[in-house]
């Protein structure tokens, strides 16, 4: 079964800078989708981005992108310029076709101004 | 708008009175699901739906039951409540199982006393 590894609970970061949430997943396909998913303090989950296994290139959303690592088996989220509204629970999630999606525990993030 | 909508938001209830959390979506969604969050173990699938009278198991069913007797809604059934099953609940929808690309509620918290 694939699992997913969100290894920091919590991080903050100051308004303005960058952060980067790790995650690591295990699998043994070659064909699969990544995802992150922001849930702030109103608790309504969105997906903030998402990686097809199959492209090289990092997608990004605005100030948020992503390093996909396959070999590695990494999906980290860098937030550019970070802003309060960014405070948030982050979660990573893993999907492989004819599955469900897999989530991470997640990682609390808090901007301070 | 868009949106999955879930009711109710809150409620406080006691052991082994039957309760029913629904949940409609207005996007036409064939897949829909009930996760639930709890702190420290993220989101935790308890049933999914591929489609209208088509609903199967997730990774924590005991003590819950769904229906989808329409596309747009996804009740879940707790028909005699514990205090474990106190927890964040939300419902999703996707136009497809293998999107990976979720909408959810805005979530209801449950407390069994």
């Amino acid at each position: 079964a694939q699992t997913v590894t969100q290894s920091q609970p919590e991080m903050s970061v100051q308004e303005a800078e960058t952060v980067t949430l790790s995650c690591t997943y295990d699998t043994s396909e070659n064909n699969y989708y990544l995802f992150w998913y922001k849930q702030p303090p109103s608790r309504q989950m969105i997906l903030v981005i998402r990686q097809e296994a199959y492209k090289q290139q990092n997608a990004t959303e605005n100030r948020f992108s992503v390093n996909f690592q396959k070999a590695a088996k990494s999906f980290s989220l860098k937030i550019s310029d970070s802003q309060l509204g960014d405070t948030a629970m982050y979660f990573c999630a893993f999907l492989k076709n004819g599955e469900k999606l897999v989530f991470g525990k997640g990682t609390k993030l808090t901007v301070n101004p | 708008e868009a949106q999955v909508t879930q009711n109710p938001r809150y409620l406080i209830t006691v052991t082994g009175k039957k309760l029913t959390v629904t949940c409609s979506q207005n996007m036409n969604h064939e897949y829909m699901s009930w996760y639930r969050q709890d702190p420290g173990l993220g989101l935790r699938q308890i049933y999914y739906s591929m489609n209208v009278e088509v609903t199967d198991k997730g990774d924590v069913p005991e003590g819950y039951k769904v229906s989808r007797k329409e596309k747009r809604n996804f009740p879940l059934i707790l028909e005699s409540p514990s205090p474990n099953q106190t927890s964040l609940y939300f419902c999703a929808s996707s136009p497809r199982q293998d999107t990976g690309e979720l909408f959810f509620g805005e979530g209801s918290r449950l407390t069994v006393l």
